[in-house]
């Protein structure tokens, strides 16, 4: 079956330092691959994605790279901010299933100090 | 834009007893799914629908039931209640297209004793 392995959290950086949280995949399929974002008290905000081999998804400054031969996408900023303290899952849909399940890895929780 | 609505926010529950968590989205789409987040374990598949009047289960499906009798709701009941269901339910909805993200609610956090 499908799974996403997430790096383990909490993450805690300070503002302006460089971070990378690692994120990789088993799937059977082709899957397409996401990045959602979970600010506290509110829900699931999808971040970037990116539907096939070496594709870049991009978004504030975010950016993830589909790396079919590692089976990774590892989602990478260059100079975080405090409002980017969030819970961030990675997650892939199979375009084989039947349903566009996401399949969500754990979640890493960044805490990015002023 | 109201997007993904849920409600309650938040539900204390006794053991045993029922309610139903609502979804309502006004973007017509098709595709409509219920999650549960637990600490440490990312968020499971409930039930999903792909149009109304079609449900399905996903991972962890039992204790709960859903129905799609329109495409704007897709309501989440728990038949009786146990403490293992304290959790916080996510309500999602996508475009019946295989790259269209899906849209969340702001989830309902429910507490079993």
């Amino acid at each position: 079956g499908n799974s996403v392995t997430q790096m383990e959290g909490p993450v805690t950086l300070s503002e302006e330092a460089f971070l990378t949280i690692n994120c990789t995949y088993t799937a059977t399929g082709y899957p397409s691959l996401f990045w959602y974002v979970q600010y506290p008290g509110e829900g699931l905000q999808l971040l970037l994605k990116a539907t096939k081999a070496d594709d870049k998804g991009s978004n504030k400054g975010f950016e993830a790279t589909y790396r079919k031969e590692t089976t990774s996408f590892h989602l990478e900023k260059g100079s975080v901010q405090v409002s980017d303290s969030a819970v961030y899952f990675c997650a892939l849909s199979d375009l084989r299933a039947s349903a566009r399940q996401l399949t969500f890895g754990s979640g890493t929780q960044l805490t990015v100090l002023p | 834009n109201a997007g993904v609505t849920q409600t309650p926010k938040f539900q204390v529950l006794k053991t045993g007893q029922s309610m139903t968590l609502q979804c309502a989205q006004d973007m017509n789409h098709e595709y409509m799914s219920w999650y549960r987040q637990d600490p440490g374990m990312g968020l499971r598949l409930i039930h999903y629908s792909v149009g109304a009047g079609i449900t399905d289960q996903g991972e962890v499906p039992n204790g709960y039931n859903v129905s799609r009798s329109t495409t704007e709701d897709f309501p989440l009941r728990l038949l009786s209640a146990a403490p293992s269901q304290t959790s916080v339910y996510f309500c999602a909805s996508s475009r019946d297209t295989s790259n269209q993200p899906q849209h969340f609610g702001d989830g309902t956090r429910l507490s079993i004793l």
